[in-house]
């Protein structure tokens, strides 16, 4: 099946520092690229996406790139607070019938203050 | 209502029994999706339902896995003789249309132990 490859698996940052996620992806149909968030013992929240006709996106604190030509995408986060601390998950939607998304395997973010 | 729906929150089981979860999308959501988190692992795809259409099952892991999507609305994921390496949190997410549109919702899970 097609993969998502996220990386690193864990990420500790001081508060105030930035934190990368990156990930890539091998299906050249993929359009649709979303980034969640999950708490210990929370359902994963959708924090924000980007679509492959856009090469990067920002919201406050958070932005994602995406290089198609690459097949890979970023998550940043600008001064990190501890309330950041959580797994995040990027996805890429996967050209099968329904587009349904395949997701990494999660990088776990930890920000001490 | 509000969000997505899933009982029960947390189910044990024995070995060989077979179980039922259930799934209620956010109104007016018309794709429907399953998904399984192991522990420590990332979201695995399990089945695809949008409107009418035929299911997109390429994602059970064996002949025990099925679901059921009736009316359009709440979805059933029943496992037949349950082993332990079923034991993870199933997740359920709906969203309008496509999520390549839309995006998802998840529901917050059905965590299932098999003893």
């Amino acid at each position: 099946g097609e993969n998502v490859e996220q990386h690193p698996s864990t990420l500790s940052v001081q508060e105030g520092d930035s934190a990368v996620i990156k990930c890539t992806y091998s299906d050249s149909a993929s359009n649709y690229f979303p980034w969640y968030k999950q708490e210990l013992g929370k359902r994963p929240q959708l924090i924000i996406d980007i679509r492959s006709n856009v090469g990067e996106k920002k919201d406050q604190r958070i932005a994602v790139t995406l290089n198609k030509t690459a097949k890979h995408f970023s998550l940043h986060i600008t001064e990190t607070q501890p309330e950041d601390s959580a797994v995040y998950f990027c996805a890429a939607s996967y050209s099968n019938s329904g587009y349904a998304l395949n997701f990494g395997k999660g990088t776990s973010l930890l920000v001490t203050p | 209502g509000a969000g997505v729906s899933q009982s029960p929150s947390n189910k044990v089981t024995e070995k060989g029994k077979d179980v039922e979860l259930r799934c209620d999308p956010i109104s007016g959501h018309t794709a429907l999706y399953w998904y399984r988190q192991s522990l420590g692992q990332g979201l695995e795809f399990l089945i695809y339902f949008q409107g009418n259409s035929a299911p997109d099952k390429s994602g059970l892991p064996s002949d025990r896995f099925s679901a059921e999507r009736t009316g359009g609305s709440v979805s059933t994921l029943t496992i037949q003789r349950t082993q332990q390496e079923d034991s993870a949190v199933y997740l359920c997410a709906s969203s309008l249309d496509r999520p390549g549109i839309f995006g998802y919702t998840f529901g917050s899970g059905t965590r299932l132990t098999v003893v």
